[in-house]
């Protein structure tokens, strides 16, 4: 069975900070991977996927994630928030085999300070 | 826009009464899902489903059921509430699409209390 970690639960940043949330999985096998974001109020939404292709992958809204195969991750990067990025982030993979459907990680809830 | 659409956006019921959590979509979309969403747990799958009348089991099924009589319309029933299912619901719809699917779209979640 698929599982998702972040290890990130709470991360608290000044605007301009530079961002790094952690996602680790653990599959067996070919995966697809998501970064989606809830923002206060708001339905989940899609930042940015990796299916095959550049490790390096870009999103909405200036966030990019880098997928590194031989450490089972895909951080998600953003070299300057902004208050309006306080949300909360959730990993999530899908393998290619077996049921396909979306495992989720517990999410990183993230405040930044004005 | 793809629209997934919850019935209700906050519901509260009682101990032992029978529950249903109605998501429409308007995308076509063959893939269907609900998943619970809790504090520190994230997003846990309880069932899906990749067509009309067929249905899966996803991590948590225990205490559920769900009904796809018709393609955009994805039914959770609570066959007798108790109150550790108070949560948000969110469903969730996908295309098939080679070598698998692109991406989910979101309701805007049910959030259910059991009293």
């Amino acid at each position: 069975a698929q599982s998702v970690s972040q290890h990130n639960h709470h991360v608290i940043l000044s605007e301009a900070a530079s961002l790094e949330l952690g996602c680790n999985y653990s599959y067996g096998g070919t995966v697809n991977l998501f970064w989606y974001v809830q923002y206060p109020g708001q339905h989940l939404q899609l930042l940015l996927k990796y299916f095959s292709g550049d490790p390096l992958v870009k999103g909405i809204k200036g966030f990019e994630a880098e997928f590194i195969k031989s450490k089972f991750s895909f951080n998600l990067r953003k070299p300057s928030v902004q208050w309006s990025d306080t949300a909360e982030y959730f990993c999530a993979v899908e393998g290619h085999t077996g049921r396909r459907a979306l495992t989720f990680g517990s999410g990183t809830r993230l405040q930044v300070q004005p | 826009d793809v629209k997934v659409t919850q019935s209700s956006r906050y519901l509260v019921k009682r101990t032992g009464e029978k529950v249903f959590l109605e998501c429409v979509q308007d995308m076509d979309h063959e893939n269907m899902f609900w998943y619970r969403q809790d504090p520190g747990l994230g997003l846990r799958l309880i069932y899906f489903s990749y067509d009309v009348k067929m249905k899966e089991k996803g991590d948590i099924p225990e205490g559920y059921s769900v009904s796809r009589e018709k393609k955009e319309r994805f039914s959770l029933i609570l066959e007798s509430a108790s109150t550790n299912q108070t949560s948000m619901y969110l469903c969730a719809s996908s295309p098939s699409g080679h070598g698998g699917w692109t991406e989910a779209f979101f309701g805007q979640g049910t959030r259910l209390t059991v009293v």
